[in-house]
């Protein structure tokens, strides 16, 4: 099974600053990742398929980047609403699989 | 545009078993993919299994193989999941999540049911 690995763990930052995630995946998952948002009690939200296009009713200051295995969630200017936790999912090979994901917190 | 309504918190004896539903509106279950996934506390998300429009079958992670079904009612667009042989690892939120087209990200999610098993 393909293993992802989120770093960091927490990351603290300012409203307004810039965030940036990050999802390695332990073989080849070609473009074939997504990124959704998870708040406390609410239903989590897809924000990013195949690796960089934005889902439906996403901002644009979200946006999803690949290097090879490497990818990336950045976030250009942190919105109050922005604090949660972010996960990464890989949809190439099953079993589908989640990172452990990135809690990003108010610095 | 999916909307999706889940059940309700469910609190379940250790070896019980538990089925959760999932009501699809605004397309029909024919048209979507159903896929289940569960969050315990303090743990990120787990992907229990779901629906491959490829092969027009059901796949289950391994780790729950043999307890769990997924089921579908297309005349209500009800999705189920059942899992059996509860134990207290499976307290859990369960969530269920469409998959529309191709690519198995999910665009909509339920917002959860809340299974306790407690003695």
């Amino acid at each position: 099974e393909i293993v992802l690995t989120q770093s960091p763990a927490t990351l603290s930052v300012s409203p307004g600053e810039r965030a940036t995630l990050s999802c390695r995946a332990s073989q080849s998952v070609t473009s074939n990742l997504a990124w959704y948002q998870l708040k406390r009690g609410q239903a989590p939200r897809l924000l990013i398929y195949a690796s960089s296009t934005r889902a439906t009713g996403i901002p644009a200051r979200f946006s999803g980047s690949r290097s090879g295995t490497e990818f990336t969630l950045t976030v250009s200017s942190l919105e109050s609403e922005d604090f949660a936790v972010y996960y990464c999912q890989q949809y190439n090979n099953w079993p589908l699989t989640f990172g452990q994901g990135t809690r990003l917190e108010i610095k | 545009q999916v909307q999706v309504v889940q059940s309700g918190a469910e609190v379940k004896r250790p070896g019980a078993s538990v089925k959760v539903s999932c009501k699809v509106s605004g397309y029909t279950l024919t048209e979507l993919s159903m896929h289940w996934v569960r969050q315990a506390p303090g743990k990120g998300l787990e992907w229990m299994g779901g629906f491959d429009p490829e092969d027009g079958e059901t796949i289950y992670a391994q780790k729950f193989q043999g307890r769990i079904t997924m089921t579908e009612d297309t005349s209500t667009d009800t999705a189920y999941m059942e899992l059996t042989s509860l134990r207290s690892e499976d307290t859990a939120v369960y969530y269920c999540a469409t998959v529309y087209g191709s690519g198995n990200y999910m665009d909509v999610w339920g917002k959860g049911t809340t299974v306790t098993v407690s003695s």
